[in-house]
């Protein structure tokens, strides 16, 4: 089955650490996405990427960092430097350009900061 | 810059109620029209989409008609079921879809049997 996977979908960390979050697609999509959901929330985008080897910021991307050295996978890492880290990581990805603006998404992965 | 502005929730509903859940939309061009729901602890679901004015979307009881004239796209459903309680979130892509989607804030649903 196509589909986004991230994994893991609980994640522990020790404050001061670096983690990495995976999103991995199967869709053959060129674009990719990395949203944080805090409780009661809405969305809000860090990072994006519409192609291999490229990426831009989002309206929050101060203490993360991303790459994407392959189409089908988007590591998002929250550095020590975010400051509040704790919340729900959405990844999604979407087919490029009209007609295939429908962005799907992973199951997320929920960061606890201890 | 493009913008969705929904209604703020929550609302709650008892079992078999009509559902309205208004959404307007600011945007250049003709942007598409989206609806996502996200059950908790899951990640977002399509619900239904329209791309041009005068398109109806519609899946599992739920419709929106994509208004031009209002720049709406309500989300509407003629008997709402305990199992629909869920957030919400309506959403645009602009005219040439290769920028990320715009979304609102959100609205929470809860059916009461």
């Amino acid at each position: 089955d196509g589909g986004i996977t991230q994994s893991p979908k609980y994640l522990f960390r020790k404050e001061g650490q670096n983690v990495t979050l995976s999103c991995e697609q199967n869709l053959n999509h060129d674009a990719m996405y990395w949203y944080r959901q805090d409780p009661g929330q809405g969305l809000r985008l860090i990072y994006y990427s519409q192609i291999v080897n490229d990426f831009q910021k989002g309206d929050i991307a101060e203490g993360y960092s991303v790459s994407r050295e392959k189409k089908e996978s988007f590591p998002l890492t929250v550095t020590s430097a975010q400051k509040n880290p704790t919340a729900f990581y959405l990844c999604a990805s979407k087919g490029g350009g009209r007609g295939t603006d429908t962005q799907y998404f992973g199951p997320g992965t929920r960061l606890t900061v201890l | 810059g493009d913008s969705v502005t929904q209604m703020e929730g929550p609302v709650t509903l008892s079992e078999e109620a009509f559902l309205t859940i208004n959404c307007t939309y600011t945007a250049t061009g003709y942007p598409s029209l989206f609806w996502y729901v996200q059950y908790p602890g899951e990640g977002l679901q399509l619900l239904l989409k329209a791309t041009k004015a005068d398109d109806k979307g519609s899946n599992k009881g739920f419709e929106a008609t994509y208004r031009k004239e209002t720049t709406s796209f309500h989300l509407e459903k003629g008997s709402v079921q305990v199992s629909d309680s869920a957030v919400y979130f309506c959403a645009l892509s602009d005219w040439d879809g290769n920028t990320p989607l715009v979304f609102g804030k959100g609205t929470r649903l809860s059916v009461i049997a």
